[in-house]
């Protein structure tokens, strides 16, 4: 079985810091990984996705995220948020033993501040 | 771009009715997907379809049965709904060219069960 850890349900920031949010996951073959976010009453939207090579992951917005197996880990950052990032982020991960199908962490909510 | 999309952003109906949800996508995508959201525990898949006429389930199917009878529409049905089905409801959908291909989401059905 596959499963996501985000190890932050909350993460307040002031503009202009740089961020950090936490995943670490589990499974036995190989993966692929997603980061989402959720703006106030909105869907989910793909910010980026780890398939393969570069373990460097750029995505929409300004964020980035890296793939780390050893630590079996992917962390999303950004260097300087905004306002308008204030969101929940959700961390997924898939696989062929899950026929790939996602599984999703608990998520992040980060709130940005002036 | 994908366009999914839920029939109703916010739905209140009451305890032991028949509840429908559908969504409809615009790609041709092959793979649709029900999940719920709940503060602190993320997305759980529902149920899924592979295409027309297949359906799947997913990690908390019970209380809950799915309709797939063309490829743009899947619906989600609450038999009989209980206040703890009460919920955000997300849909979404993917194509398997690719095993990788992340889902495109809508902006959820906020639904109370009173």
């Amino acid at each position: 079985a596959q499963s996501v850890t985000q190890l932050d349900s909350q993460v307040p920031v002031f503009e202009e810091a740089p961020v950090e949010l936490r995943c670490n996951y589990s499974s036995s073959v190989s993966v692929y990984l997603f980061w989402y976010v959720q703006y106030p009453n909105q869907g989910l939207q793909l910010l980026l996705k780890y398939l393969s090579g570069s373990t460097l992951v750029k995505g929409i917005n300004g964020f980035e995220a890296e793939f780390n197996k050893s630590q079996t880990s992917f962390h999303l950052r950004k260097p300087s948020v905004h306002i308008s990032d204030t969101a929940e982020y959700f961390c997924a991960v898939t696989s062929l033993l899950s026929d790939y199908k996602l599984s999703f962490g608990a998520g992040t909510t980060v709130t940005v501040r002036a | 771009d994908v366009k999914v999309t839920q029939s109703s952003r916010y739905l209140v109906k009451r305890t032991g009715e028949k509840v429908f949800l559908e969504c409809v996508q615009d790609m041709d995508h092959e793979n649709m997907f029900w999940y719920r959201q709940d503060p602190g525990l993320g997305l759980r898949l529902i149920y899924f379809s592979y295409d027309v006429k297949m359906k799947e389930k997913g990690d908390i199917p019970e209380g809950y049965s799915v309709s797939r009878e063309k490829k743009e529409r899947f619906s989600l049905i609450l038999e009989s709904a209980s206040t703890n089905q009460t919920s955000m409801y997300l849909c979404a959908s993917r194509t398997p060219s690719g095993d990788n291909q992340p889902q495109h989401f809508g902006d959820g059905t906020r639904l109370s069960i009173l």
